[in-house]
């Protein structure tokens, strides 16, 4: 079975500092990673997904094998980027829906 | 404005009451979903779409029904079956059913009186 596992609840840090959010996950075959962010106020929304290799707003986030994780991280945190993340994982390459397992979510503070 | 409509934003159920969710979108999505978000839990499917007038039991499933009469609406009853009914409700939808960019409602909050 699939499972994702953010074991901060809560992540404080100052304006300018470095900012990681772990996730771990528990899947045999080759999965396929997302994170979705929540903006106050705002609707959850994907920030981004391992395959693109992409930055979003400075986010990056890589894909660890061999330790099972997809670790989300920003050099300097800014604060707008204060939100709820989730990190899900798909055991298909096309990953609708149904098939997202989600993390229990991370909450991010950023102080100025 | 386009996106997906959640009403209403609060819910309140009394005991033994059967309570329907709305999920509206005008996005011309084929599939869409209900997920339930209890705190420190994430998000747990209960049921999905794929295209209208089918719709397919999701991990916790029970206590709910689902119909998908129409592409643009997907509601959702929280029947009296469901002996924890509260929770934070969102639904959401993706262009096609293999398509991994999920767009969400604002969500409705229910309550057990």
């Amino acid at each position: 079975a699939q499972r994702v596992t953010q074991p901060e609840k809560l992540l404080s840090v100052f304006k300018g500092a470095p900012v990681e959010l772990k996730c771990n996950y528990s899947y045999s075959g080759s999965p396929e990673l997302f994170w979705y962010v929540q903006y106050s106020r705002q609707r959850l929304q994907l920030l981004l997904r391992h395959i693109s290799r992409e930055s979003i707003k400075g986010f990056t986030a890589d894909l660890n094998k061999g330790e099972t994780s997809f670790h989300l991280k920003k050099p300097f945190a800014q604060e707008e980027d204060s939100a709820m993340y989730y990190c899900a994982l798909s055991a298909s390459i096309k990953a609708a829906g149904n098939k997202l397992t989600f993390g229990g979510g991370t909450r991010v503070l950023v102080k100025p | 404005d386009g996106g997906i409509t959640q009403s209403p934003k609060y819910l309140f159920r009394k005991e033994g009451q059967n309570v329907t969710l709305s999920c509206e979108q005008n996005l011309n999505h084929d599939a869409m979903y209900w997920y339930r978000q209890d705190p420190g839990q994430g998000l747990r499917l209960i049921y999905y779409s794929q295209i209208v007038n089918d719709f397919q039991k999701g991990d916790i499933a029970e206590g709910y029904s689902v119909s998908r009469e129409k592409k643009e609406s997907f509601p959702l009853t929280v029947t009296s079956a469901q002996k924890n009914p509260t929770a934070f409700y969102l639904c959401a939808s993706s262009l096609t059913a293999t398509n991994e960019k999920l767009f969400f409602g604002s969500g409705t909050q229910l309550s057990v009186l």
